[in-house]
């Protein structure tokens, strides 16, 4: 069954605290994306991951940075989180390679809040 | 500034007309289009996509035009159906070896009407 899962679904987190966001994937997909979505801006790129460890920045990079020390793992870490990362983020995979090889596969989404 | 563009943010077509939604890209390296549906709490996927060597491409009711000198791409719904009610969010990006650092419209939402 091929599926990416976003732990957790719902977090929230107090100003300046750290937050863990975690993203899996079984389709050995190579590529891994972390996106946010705030209303009227749409989905927003925040990094973009080839392979483990390598990982390249997005569009909106500050503030966040990423791991991805297995293929089919890739986190998202804030460090002291701020009010406007208060958002839904989406975990996103895609197979690189092939006919397919830009279809991105969505994980359900993590609607984060700080406070 | 926003690389791709959906210029409405909502659209309302009655059961059975013709849903076109519109997306305008900047980037001339684009080479990858893609239209993508979320319903209200739920993760996008995608409908349809098209490579920049073609301008059109079918699948059952859903159509695809890629007008290139225009940078502008649109999908065209046919017999639209109430369960067509969604966001749809357009997709466009440059081929790097495989991957394709994807930029994402603002979503247009369509309602259709019975």
């Amino acid at each position: 069954d091929m599926k990416v899962t976003q732990m957790p679904r719902y977090l929230i987190k107090r100003m300046g605290e750290n937050v863990l966001l975690e993203c899996g994937q079984d389709m050995s997909h190579e590529t891994m994306y972390w996106y946010r979505q705030d209303p009227g801006l749409g989905l927003q790129l925040i990094y973009i991951s080839y392979d483990v460890d390598s990982n390249s920045e997005g569009d909106i990079p500050k503030g966040y940075r990423v791991s991805r020390k297995k293929r089919e793992h890739f986190s998202l870490i804030l460090d002291s989180a701020k009010t406007n990362q208060t958002s839904v983020y989406f975990c996103a995979s895609s197979l690189g390679t092939g006919d397919s090889a830009e279809t991105l596969y969505f994980g359900s989404g993590t609607r984060l809040t700080v406070l | 500034g926003q690389q791709v563009k959906q210029s409405s943010p909502s659209l309302t077509v009655q059961e059975g007309g013709i849903s076109i939604l519109n997306c305008d890209y900047e980037n001339d390296m684009f080479d990858y289009f893609a239209w993508y549906k979320k319903y209200p709490d739920n993760s996008p996927t995608l409908l349809i996509s098209v490579r920049s060597n073609v301008d059109k491409r079918e699948d059952g009711r859903l159509t695809v035009f890629l007008n290139k000198s225009g940078k502008h791409f649109s999908l065209h719904i046919t017999a639209s159906q109430p369960e067509d009610t969604a966001v749809y969010l357009c997709a466009a990006g440059e081929n790097q070896g495989g991957s394709a650092k994807l930029i994402f419209g603002e979503g247009t939402k369509l309602t259709v009407s019975s």
